[in-house]
């Protein structure tokens, strides 16, 4: 089994609908992440934790929230979906703060 | 400013051939960490190397090697003898403490192998 999960691997969505991506881990990570990936524009945080009662936006947060509801589950939630939404998203852990990331294997969101 | 620079977008080349991505950065930093990591077709993101700023030695693994300079602040990758399998996307990314260990990454080169 991946140390990273995301569910689901894809997902078409209509305009205007909320949807949750959810990522759990099995690496004891406390720290884990949200990026976006869009062609030619390399990976861009959307949310990150330090731990369950830590949250902190990252450079495209609006449009975006999150949930942390265990150490292990980490999920991000489109409140409203619009297409420029569409993306592939990933969730990623770190054991500290200068060490590689892990990640799951991506969510294609598209928004129609 | 932090910033990460691949400026290859894409390369071709003929399997066996040895090829280069280059990647540039930008810190303030005199402590930091850069990685590379390869994004094949699939999607999923491997990890591959971590380098601090302290070791400018140059690894290699295997056919892949890792050249970091600091004085061009530069940590390039190449791949000898290059393979079909080496085809994706490859990212290099960097960590440092102005941005809050946040890894910023690069725009990745797209590396494509013909056999």
């Amino acid at each position: 089994d991946a140390d990273v999960t995301q569910t689901p691997r894809n997902r078409i969505t209509k305009t205007g609908k909320r949807i949750m991506l959810e990522c759990s881990q099995t690496k004891g990570h406390d720290r884990m992440y949200w990026y976006r990936q869009d062609p030619g524009l390399g990976l861009r945080l959307i949310y990150y934790s330090f731990d369950v009662k830590d949250i902190n936006k990252g450079e495209i947060s609006d449009g975006y929230s999150v949930s942390r509801q265990a150490q292990a589950k980490f999920s991000l939630s489109l409140e409203s979906a619009i297409p420029n939404q569409t993306a592939l998203y990933f969730c990623a852990t770190r054991r500290g703060r200068n060490t590689e990331a892990f990640f799951g294997q991506g969510t294609r969101l598209t928004v129609v | 400013a932090q910033k990460v620079t691949q400026a290859q977008t894409e390369i071709s080349v003929v399997e066996k051939e040895d090829v280069t991505l280059d990647c540039v950065y930008e810190t303030r930093d005199t402590t930091y960490y850069l990685f590379w990591y390869k994004q094949p077709p699939s999607g999923e993101l491997v990890f591959l190397i971590r380098r601090n700023s302290f070791d400018e030695q140059n690894e290699i693994s295997g056919r892949y090697s890792w050249n970091f300079q600091k004085s061009t602040s530069s940590f390039n990758f190449t791949i000898t003898a290059s393979q079909v399998v080496d085809s994706a996307v490859y990212f290099c990314a960097l960590s440092e403490g102005d941005s809050n260990y946040q890894l910023i990454w690069g725009a990745g080169t797209k590396l494509i192998i013909k056999p």
